[in-house]
């Protein structure tokens, strides 16, 4: 079975703060696919990034970065100089060979970031 | 523009209706997906297709039916055997060859349902 815990249900900033989201993943896979959408007040997921078991790099894309370990079971996603637009609900997500078909989301992190 | 459109946003139903709620996509895309989101909850699948006539339970399909007559449709109703059926219903498709779940996900803007 895989699983996805993002054990942050909350998180409240100030404009300007470096924040960070917590994911971490079970999976008996060695070959799997971690993702992070965003779900601001529309509804509408919106796709952030995707990564495969077999690329650990660190990836930044402007003021978003992401740290995958794979050590830790862990895909981290951090917010540099946060802004009120970033406000929203962040999900993880895990997509292996043996539940294919089917990905895992988390339970998701509410952002709020105040001005 | 592409994109995936879902109908209505809003519905409202009584106990025991059946209600069907539309979605279609413009992306060419094969694989389409139905999630439901329940407050301070992560999204559970409920039916997935990986192509036109075929399709398969997600973990929750009970009380739920879907059709996958064509490749740019996904219709999903929701029957009154869904025991608690007042939820956000989002659709999703993946792109042309990762259709195995592996790509990205598209969703549509989704539909809510309150039960009256």
């Amino acid at each position: 079975a895989q699983k996805v815990t993002q054990a942050q249900t909350e998180i409240s900033v100030v404009e300007k703060e470096d924040v960070t989201l917590d994911c971490v993943y079970e999976t008996r896979d060695t070959t799997y696919y971690l993702f992070w959408y965003k779900q601001p007040p529309s509804g509408e997921l919106v796709f952030l990034i995707r990564r495969n078991s077999f690329d650990e790099q660190n990836e930044i894309s402007g003021r978003y970065s992401w740290n995958f370990q794979k050590s830790t079971s862990s895909f981290n996603f951090t917010i540099t100089a946060s802004q009120v637009v970033d406000s929203a609900v962040y999900f993880c997500a895990l997509w292996g060979w043996t539940n294919a078909g089917k990905s895992t989301f988390g339970d998701g992190t509410t952002l709020t970031v105040k001005p | 523009d592409g994109g995936i459109t879902q109908s209505p946003k809003y519905l409202f139903r009584k106990e025991g209706q059946n209600v069907t709620l539309s979605c279609e996509q413009n992306l060419n895309h094969d694989a389409m997906y139905w999630y439901r989101q329940d407050p301070g909850q992560g999204l559970r699948l409920i039916y997935y297709s990986q192509i036109v006539n075929d399709f398969q339970k997600g973990d929750i399909a009970e009380g739920y039916s879907v059709s996958r007559e064509k490749k740019e449709s996904f219709p999903l109703t929701v029957t009154s055997a869904q025991k608690n059926p007042t939820a956000f219903y989002l659709c999703a498709s993946s792109p042309p060859g990762t259709s195995g779940g592996t790509g990205e996900l598209f969703f549509g803007e989704g539909s809510r349902l309150t039960v009256l």
